[in-house]
């Protein structure tokens, strides 16, 4: 069955710099879900959209951005990067409209080195 | 989303069933259990979910107390490939609700 996919899987930037991370959600999932996971730490919610609108907002800082397309996959776009930027950053899809059935897909994820 | 409560670690031995409780004192009448799992690096995988029937899938166990305060993740015949961190979370089910991830409980199981 087809997965969540997230590119690149690894990234290595350096301070101040911009980075944009890609996520393509399983087929006819309309929602996706952005979560960034520190060294040691669980996940934590950035983002979400639905039908390519944002559809609820976590802990995200400003100089992050995202948005979904009109394909259903959405980019994440972060700029002057920080050190504690550096971390596992996932992205989730979920079919909402298929009558209740509301678990997220979890892609493999990408990891961010910021230096 | 109502808070969770779960032990820090856990050890099973291999081919025992795991137990792995949840305590949610405070569930609304309208809020799922959700069980997920994340295997070192991983992203989090989907394993279960009720709301207040036990459910059963190819994958583990869910039972949830009567007073629905409290649940149990069983895995019936654990395997080293279960070792992970294993996340219980309580969510309504409408919409593109976010997870709330705590702390877990990171069982590890032994040969």
């Amino acid at each position: 069955a087809a997965g969540v996919i997230q590119s690149p899987r690894h990234l290595i930037k350096e301070k101040r710099e911009t980075a944009t991370l890609k996520c393509y959600p399983i087929p006819r999932h309309d929602t996706v879900y952005w979560y960034q996971q520190g060294p040691g730490q669980d996940p934590q919610f950035l983002i979400s959209f639905y039908e390519k609108m944002q559809s609820d907002k976590g802990s995200i800082p400003d100089r992050f951005s995202a948005q979904q397309f009109s394909d259903y996959h959405s980019e994440l776009n972060m700029s002057s990067l920080e050190l504690g930027d550096s971390a596992l950053y996932f992205c989730a899809s979920s079919p909402i409209t298929s009558g209740g059935n509301y678990e997220q897909y979890f892609g493999p994820g990408t990891r961010l080195t910021v230096t | 989303d109502a808070k969770t409560t779960q032990p820090p670690s856990m050890d099973c031995a291999e081919g025992r069933a795991a137990n792995l409780p949840c305590n949610h004192s405070t569930i609304s009448g309208n809020e799922y259990v959700y069980w997920y799992r994340q295997i070192h690096s991983q992203g989090p995988q989907y394993i279960i979910h009720g709301l207040k029937n036990n459910e059963t899938n190819e994958m583990a166990s869910l039972i949830i107390t009567e007073d629905r305060k409290s649940s149990t993740l069983i895995l019936p015949h654990a395997t080293l490939r279960d070792t992970a961190v294993y996340y219980c979370i309580v969510r309504v089910d409408e919409g593109a609700q976010k997870l709330v991830f705590g702390q877990g409980t990171r069982l590890t199981i032994n040969p």
